[in-house]
């Protein structure tokens, strides 16, 4: 059974266009969050959301919306996409919001062209 | 600023060596602090660290925290193809009530047949 699943895991797409990646946890977390990981590797926090509500909003930009419809699923949607926003993105999971480990999803690649 | 630095940024070993990966940070009101192994896809969980000089271990993996030195090390022994993958340090500073994990750039580890 997968515990994080993100979908798509590939997303190609042309500049301008609106995206949403989903993702859906089954651990019972409370706190799931969005990472991008950069054509370098380095992850980078996106959004943090415990039990539906927004915790942590990181510098970015405006385009990008989260949203919870219940502690399970957290989705990312994203506006007017711009060749800078093409990485992969990862959704992650922790039981609580501070120290927890948190568990990651297998990650949506998206390419912007 | 928060921030963690790994070093080496890239290694290359032959099968059965002993590699040292480190792990610095700086950061407000450390909490915690995690290792990943990422090899295609997503980072897996590794170790979770709060204590000063307790080492964890699991198989030929095993990690120690220096508060007083705000560093980690992660040791490989008897090196396999199978550990070649990208070994990311996150910590835990804590903001009020919340926290989010801070990444290190990682350690690109290649293991040679």
């Amino acid at each position: 059974d997968t515990a994080v699943s993100q979908t798509p895991k590939y997303l190609v797409t042309q500049m301008g266009n609106d995206k949403s990646i989903k993702c859906e946890q089954n651990l019972g977390h409370d706190t799931m969050y969005w990472y991008k990981q950069d054509s370098k590797k380095f992850l980078k926090i996106m959004f943090s959301y415990n039990n539906k509500e927004l915790i942590i909003n990181e510098t970015v930009p405006n385009r990008f919306s989260p949203k919870s419809p219940d502690k399970a699923h957290l989705n990312l949607h994203i506006n007017s996409l711009e060749l800078g926003d093409s990485a992969v993105y990862f959704c992650a999971s922790s039981q609580s919001s501070s120290t927890d480990t948190q568990y990651f999803g297998p990650g949506t690649r998206l390419t912007v062209l | 600023e928060d921030k963690v630095v790994q070093s080496p940024l890239s290694l290359v070993v032959h099968e059965g060596d002993t590699v040292t990966l480190n792990c610095s940070y700086e950061v407000t009101n450390f909490r915690s602090l995690l290792w990943y192994k990422q090899e295609k896809k997503a980072p897996t969980f590794l170790f979770m660290l709060t204590s000063s000089g307790i080492e964890k271990k699991s198989g030929r993996l095993s990690s120690i925290l220096d508060k007083k030195e705000l560093s980690s090390i992660l040791n490989i022994t008897a090196t396999q193809t199978g550990d070649s993958a990208i070994y990311l340090c996150a910590v835990y500073p804590m903001r009020g009530s919340q926290g989010n994990l801070i990444f290190g750039k990682g350690t690109k580890l290649s293991v040679k047949p």
